[in-house]
């Protein structure tokens, strides 16, 4: 069963600064990687999606980074923003039941004006 | 733009009753799913559907719970003779699956909040 783990749980960071969230998952074999957002009482906001040829995918601000073999991805955040607070989901679809994703339990992000 | 909406958004009932919550995907979407998350972690898959076939169920889906999709649209879970341990955010989320295989990102819903008392 695939596992995944992010670190930290929690983050609170000034505006301005660029940072890294970190997920780790136990299963290489994975179809693709997803990170996504929840505001506080809502549903899930897709961020950046990467197969798992891919090595990274960016979007605006955010870059998401893969690496398969030592089964971690991380999101990099430039320049943070107050709006940027949010809990940040990881999840791995691997690829003998791509249908089910399997998530990480989040990392709470809050950044200070 | 329509996106997949879930009704109602939160929903109390005490201990014992049944409840059930709709999910109404993107249009153009074959696949449904239903996720269950808890407070400070992250969703756990329950099911899925393509069209109006139920294709896979989580071991989390313990009997009271039914899911059904008739007409290979709207979606229901049904709980039956709640728990105090059924509470949790239920989430829905749909995707299109084409005929060549490819998945494609999957979109939430804005989730049913239930609280058995």
């Amino acid at each position: 069963k695939q596992e995944v783990t992010q670190i930290p749980a929690a983050l609170s960071v000034p505006e301005g600064e660029n940072l890294v969230l970190n997920c780790s998952f136990t299963d290489s074999a994975i179809y693709n990687l997803q990170w996504f957002r929840q505001d506080p009482g809502k549903g899930l906001t897709s961020l950046l999606l990467i197969q798992s040829s891919q090595r990274e995918q960016t979007s605006g601000r955010l870059n998401a980074s893969l690496d398969k073999s030592s089964g971690r991805s991380t999101l990099y955040i430039a320049a943070s923003q107050p709006g940027d607070s949010a809990t940040y989901l990881c999840a791995v679809a691997n690829i003998y039941n791509f249908n089910k994703f399997y998530f990480g339990s989040g990392t709470k992000l809050n950044v200070k004006p | 733009d329509t996106g997949v909406s879930q009704d109602p958004r939160h929903k109390i009932t005490k201990r014992g009753q049944n409840v059930t919550f709709r999910c109404d995907p993107i249009s153009e979407h074959n696949r449904l799913y239903w996720y269950r998350q808890t407070l400070g972690q992250g969703p756990e898959f329950l099911t899925y559907f393509q069209n109006e076939a139920q294709l896979e169920k989580s071991r989390l889906l313990s009997d009271r719970f039914s899911a059904e999709r008739p007409k290979g649209s709207f979606s229901t879970l049904e709980i039956q003779r709640t728990e105090q341990g059924d509470s949790a955010m239920y989430l829905c989320a749909s995707s299109f699956w084409p005929t060549g295989g490819a998945t494609d990102t999957q979109y939430f819903g804005p989730g049913t909040r239930l609280t058995v008392l």
